[in-house]
């Protein structure tokens, strides 16, 4: 299995809904990431998990909570949105993070195909 | 700052016609440079990594090669199935994450 699983694919929701987007890999990778893509820009990084600790967090909202119940889950808590949050959000998992390990290929990234976002 | 450019941002090319998307990096601690590619409403596919100047690596029309300043991505007699947008990332060991170039933008018209 090499496939990184997000759920919901389309989220709509008020800005006082409280709301979860989901993510699941069966690969084994130990260090798991969300990402934010306006359209036409890159993906923006929100979130990194290695060993189902928080790794990185780049100065992301408390609107947005992360959540990694154990290796293979990754879950993003919505609440009190603004339209501008407005995006598709993607799930990413890689073998480990750089740096802790050489292994060619250990810091590949695979993505989800993403949950698209839209804020009322 | 790391820093990743990508150039063009958008090129139309006619199914057969061959060129190059070029990606410039300033990366700290460069751990290899990839290459994906994002079909609209999707996530990015995994293609290419790089971790070494010199290094060149292929897949059917795509081929990346790396130097130290940038690494280019040619497409020898593109199909329309091609058309996509194709991200370059280079992952930075001191600051252990990726940073995305803006894209390219490839359509290939038939």
């Amino acid at each position: 299995d090499t496939e990184v699983t997000q759920t919901p694919k389309h989220l709509v929701m008020g800005m006082t809904n409280k709301k979860s987007l989901k993510c699941e890999q069966h690969m084994g990778h130990r260090a798991m990431y969300w990402y934010k893509q306006k359209a036409k820009k890159p993906p923006e990084l929100m979130f990194v998990y290695s060993y189902e600790k928080l790794s990185i967090n780049e100065s992301v909202p408390s609107r947005f909570s992360p959540e990694c119940p154990n290796s293979s889950l990754l879950n993003l808590h919505l609440h009190a949105l603004q339209p501008e949050d407005s995006a598709l959000y993607l799930c990413a998992s890689s073998q480990e993070l750089p740096g802790q390990g050489e292994v060619a290929g250990a810091n590949v990234l695979t993505f989800g195909a993403g949950s698209r976002l839209t804020v009322l | 700052e790391d820093q990743v450019t990508q150039s063009p941002e958008a090129l139309r090319l006619q199914e057969g016609e061959s060129s190059s998307l070029n990606c410039s990096y300033t990366v700290s601690g460069l751990r290899g440079l990839f290459w994906y590619r994002q079909d609209p409403g999707k996530g990015p596919e995994f293609l290419f990594t790089l971790y070494s100047a010199g290094e060149e690596k292929e897949k059917e029309r795509l081929k990346a090669t790396l130097t130290k300043k940038e690494s280019f991505l040619h497409i020898t007699a593109p199909k329309p199935e091609d058309s996509a947008t194709y991200l370059c990332a280079g992952y930075s060991g001191s600051a252990r994450q990726l940073t995305f170039g803006s894209g390219t933008q490839l359509t290939v018209l038939p």
